[in-house]
């Protein structure tokens, strides 16, 4: 199976910072993908982070709010800018492993206060 | 767009009894049809994969099937323990790996 790592697990905001989560697979994957679970909620996927171009976002997701990196086969970051208490979620970072099973980091739950 | 829908939303069962969980999606182009796990403050854990060509596929007291033409997935759960209570979802996905998840079964296992 595919090892998946994010950073930071936890935080506590304050409103109108922004965090960078980073998120480290432990070989090269071409795919990348960033979900947000809000709380109560099931998984929503925000964008498709592309090694080497802009990342693909989804409806109702933005760059400017939500810019992703993807410097390499094996890393990528996604800042959630400007924060308000909306934004309080758990992001999570997925990525096609064996067999296509998909696999996820355990997350990275953001609180803003 | 799929549409993925768990039903029930929570479920409780006493020990031994074997649980159901169901899944449906509207659109059967679907590529792969994947069950997780979700504990209470984590992440998710993957415990099944059905790719579109297979009927089923199973794992210990785990039991997967999918039927496309009715757009329905159950994930069976042989011999309920307490060890089993989280929540379990249900995602769909497309050729490109994005996945669409239902809300969720959250079981409880009595001991």
């Amino acid at each position: 199976s595919a090892v998946i790592s994010q950073k930071p697990s936890r935080d506590i905001c304050q409103r109108g910072t922004s965090l960078t989560i980073q998120c480290q697979v432990d070989s090269q994957v071409t795919m990348m993908f960033w979900y947000r679970q809000q709380p109560g909620q099931s998984l929503t996927l925000i964008a498709t982070a592309n090694q080497g171009s802009e990342a693909t976002y989804e409806s109702g997701f933005v760059i400017d709010k939500f810019p992703i990196s993807r410097p390499n086969l094996t890393f990528s970051t996604l800042t959630v800018s400007n924060m308000s208490p909306e934004d309080s979620s758990i992001y999570l970072c997925s990525s096609p492993g064996p067999g296509n099973t998909i696999y996820f980091g355990e997350g990275s739950w953001l609180t803003v206060v | 767009k799929q549409e993925v829908t768990q039903i029930p939303a929570a479920l409780s069962v006493p020990e031994g009894e074997n649980l159901v969980l169901n899944c449906s999606f509207t659109d059967s182009a679907i590529y792969n049809l994947q069950w997780f796990r979700q504990d209470p403050g984590k992440g998710l854990t993957s415990l099944l994969l059905i790719q579109s060509s297979q009927r089923e596929q199973t794992s210990g007291r785990l039991n997967a099937s999918l039927d496309k033409s009715s757009g329905r997935s159950t994930l069976y759960i042989a011999a309920s323990q307490p060890g089993d209570s989280a929540t379990y979802l249900c995602a769909g996905s497309t050729n490109d790996y994005k996945l669409s998840f239902g809300a969720g079964t959250t079981v409880t296992v009595r001991a």
